[in-house]
């Protein structure tokens, strides 16, 4: 059984400083990894997706993966209040499937 | 506008009644899949489709049927014998050109059982 494990939170964080969200995967043959946002009562966005081990930066975000530690994160810079929200991590497989971790709440503090 | 429709928003059911949810894509994306979130959890495959008129059932299908009759079109049916189907559903597509597993999703579908 594939598992990704994700600290489901809440982690707290005031407005301004670098949130951290962290994301452990069992599969070591996975090559595909995506942070999904989703805001309470809605339904998942895509904001990040990583295929080779190190850094990816998209603006505030940045996407890290260690495949040998099996191990993905996201840093979140200059945390925002609207940055608030549950983010989920996404492991590919084989077949096109992805195996979604269970999320973490983030909490921006104005 | 691209992307992916479902409906309804709200949907109630009561005991023992079959109902179908709607999901369509005008993306031109070839896969399609039903997930299951429930309150604080994060997301299970109910049913995929990779092709039309062929579907693949996920880690929770029993109690769930689904076609794809058509490529822009994947509904589920959420049957009687689905014992506990209150949740929130999510449909989502993929291109297989390209990165092929990178799905993009539905606005949702709540269903509560009266």
């Amino acid at each position: 059984q594939k598992e990704v494990e994700q600290n489901s939170g809440p982690l707290s964080v005031p407005e301004g400083a670098i949130a951290s969200l962290n994301c452990t995967y069992s599969d070591r043959v996975s090559q595909s990894f995506f942070w999904y946002r989703q805001y309470s009562g809605k339904s998942p966005e895509l904001i990040m997706s990583i295929y080779s081990n190190g850094d990816k930066e998209d603006g505030r975000f940045t996407a890290q993966l260690n495949k040998a530690s099996q191990y993905v994160s996201l840093l979140i810079r200059d945390s925002q209040p609207s940055d608030s929200a549950t983010y989920l991590c996404a492991v590919g497989g084989a077949g096109n499937m992805l195996t979604f971790g269970g999320g973490t709440r983030l909490m921006v503090k104005p | 506008d691209g992307g992916i429709t479902q409906s309804p928003k709200y949907l109630f059911r009561k005991e023992g009644q079959n109902v179908t949810l709607s999901c369509e894509q005008n993306l031109n994306h070839d896969a399609m899949y039903w997930y299951r979130q429930d309150p604080g959890q994060g997301l299970r495959l109910i049913y995929y489709s990779q092709i039309v008129n062929d579907f693949q059932k996920g880690d929770i299908a029993e109690g769930y049927s689904v076609s794809r009759e058509k490529k822009e079109s994947f509904p589920l049916t959420v049957t009687s014998a689905q014992k506990n189907p209150t949740a929130f559903y999510l449909c989502a597509s993929s291109s297989l050109a390209g990165h092929r597993d990178t799905q993009y999703f539905g606005p949702g579908t709540r269903l509560t059982v009266l």
